[in-house]
């Protein structure tokens, strides 16, 4: 079943915790990106990759971390730095060919802290 | 910045009329403008991109770079369209997208 998968689906975390947001891909996508969904906000970009071991901070990238070691997966770290990260996290790739600007989504994770 | 603006978070019609989902952005250069849609309880996917110049679901998007708009428009709304519109932009070439904050598009019966 090729496509974006994202994991866990709902997360619960304390305040002052790190959590990491899993985000894989099957479609040999190079370009993959994380947004933040919040309600009447729409999608914010936070983080986003071109290439494997590449990433650029997007228009909300603090409190975050990324890595990219690998082309099928990018992880999101969302740091106890970030001030209200209780949120809809949505992960997305694209490949960089003629269609590179689609972007495929996932199914995103709910992230609750408190 | 480039930013995109979509005026209105609900839009409720009823089945077989016209829908006009408003989408404005400010770039003073030539971007890409694309509409992607959320149906409820599936993923976020592309409708469609002005430089195909397709209909797609009956749906059409002319780009007007005179008013900077990109308004997504079909001319007889039915039930399956209810879901989450976005517009959204891309400049440079690049795929890095700026999205609006969304149009909730309600059709009754």
């Amino acid at each position: 079943d090729g496509g974006i998968t994202q994991s866990p689906k709902y997360l619960f975390r304390k305040e002052g915790q790190n959590v990491t947001l899993s985000c894989e891909q099957n479609l040999n996508h190079d370009a993959m990106y994380w947004y933040r969904q919040d309600p009447g906000q729409g999608l914010r970009l936070i983080y986003y990759s071109q290439i494997v071991n590449d990433f650029q901070k997007g228009d909300i990238a603090e409190g975050y971390s990324v890595s990219r070691e690998k082309k099928e997966s990018f992880p999101l770290t969302v740091t106890s730095a970030q001030k209200n990260p209780t949120a809809f996290y949505l992960c997305a790739s694209s490949s960089s060919g003629t269609d590179h600007y689609e972007q495929y989504f996932g199914p995103g994770t709910r992230l609750t802290v408190t | 910045a480039q930013r995109v603006t979509q005026p209105e978070k609900l839009l409720s019609v009823f089945k077989g009329a016209p829908v006009e989902l408003k989408c404005n952005y400010s770039y003073s250069g030539s971007p890409e403008l694309f509409w992607y849609v959320q149906y409820s309880r599936q993923r976020l996917q592309l409708l469609l991109r002005h430089i195909s110049r397709e209909s797609i679901k009956g749906f059409t998007a002319d780009l007007n770079k005179g008013e900077t708009s990109f308004h997504l428009k079909k001319p007889f709304a039915q039930e399956e369209d209810s879901a989450m519109y976005y517009c959204a932009l891309s400049v440079g070439g690049g795929n890095k997208l700026t999205f609006g904050t969304g149009t909730q598009l309600k059709v009754e019966l």
